[in-house]
């Protein structure tokens, strides 16, 4: 099936420092999507993208959907405390079914 | 708004009871639900997509009689896992989309499901 290759699997940053995670794939992708997961909790959206070449910004993040449409990245500017968690990459690339990346655990140190 | 409420939170049963879970969509119609599993520090898992009035599509290896799907209503759909074991404990999500294709899913917080 297909898959999305999500990386890194986890970061320890500390507070204030900049975050770049990535997803690929060898499969084209029609839309991406950057979800954020609390523990014990079902995942947030953060951005979706749905031309390639779009670059979107919500608040502190900035996520791109790459020219290839094989890759996006999520970047989070002055990270926080709050930011923790688990960050998932997701696409569409034919029907409603989303495929997921395996996740990058992100850990903030205040 | 695209607010998807999940029920119970958490269940602890005995094993051989069947559990039913709830999705509801609070502000918007849901043309589409997906039933997704989560297996600690793993990503989702999709077990099956439903569309309202229609029965549910089941992903391999997802055994449709132990877990039974509704999708009465455009905002309401249920998980119903049938004569549960310790193996099927799990977080289980689900998630709403509207208009289909190519629209974000948005989910609701999940249930962890214990069987003792």
């Amino acid at each position: 099936g297909q898959q999305l290759n999500q990386s890194p699997q986890s970061m320890f940053i500390q507070e204030g420092e900049d975050v770049s995670m990535n997803c690929t794939s060898s499969s084209i992708f029609n839309t991406w999507l950057w979800y954020k997961q609390d523990p014990g909790e079902g995942p947030v959206l953060l951005i979706a993208l749905y031309k390639a070449g779009e670059l979107t910004s919500n608040g502190r993040l900035t996520a791109q959907f790459g020219i290839t449409r094989k890759d996006s990245f999520l970047n989070i500017s002055a990270s926080i405390p709050s930011d923790v968690g688990i960050y998932f990459c997701a696409g569409h690339n034919s029907g409603s079914r989303l495929t997921f990346g395996e996740g990058t655990q992100l850990t903030v140190n205040p | 708004g695209a607010v998807v409420s999940q029920h119970p939170s958490r269940v602890i049963c005995k094993s051989g009871t069947s559990v039913k879970i709830e999705c509801r969509s609070l502000d918007f119609q849901a043309t589409t639900m997906f039933w997704y599993r989560q297996f600690p520090k793993k990503s989702l898992m999709l077990m099956a997509t439903s569309n309202e009035g229609s029965k549910a599509t089941y992903e391999q290896g997802v055994e449709k009689d132990k877990f039974l799907i509704n999708h009465a209503s455009l905002t309401l759909s249920t998980l119903t896992v049938t004569s549960a074991h310790p193996e099927d404990s799990s977080f289980y999500i689900c998630s709403a989309q509207t208009g289909g294709g190519n629209q974000p899913q948005h989910f609701g917080d999940g249930t962890r499901l214990s069987i003792l």
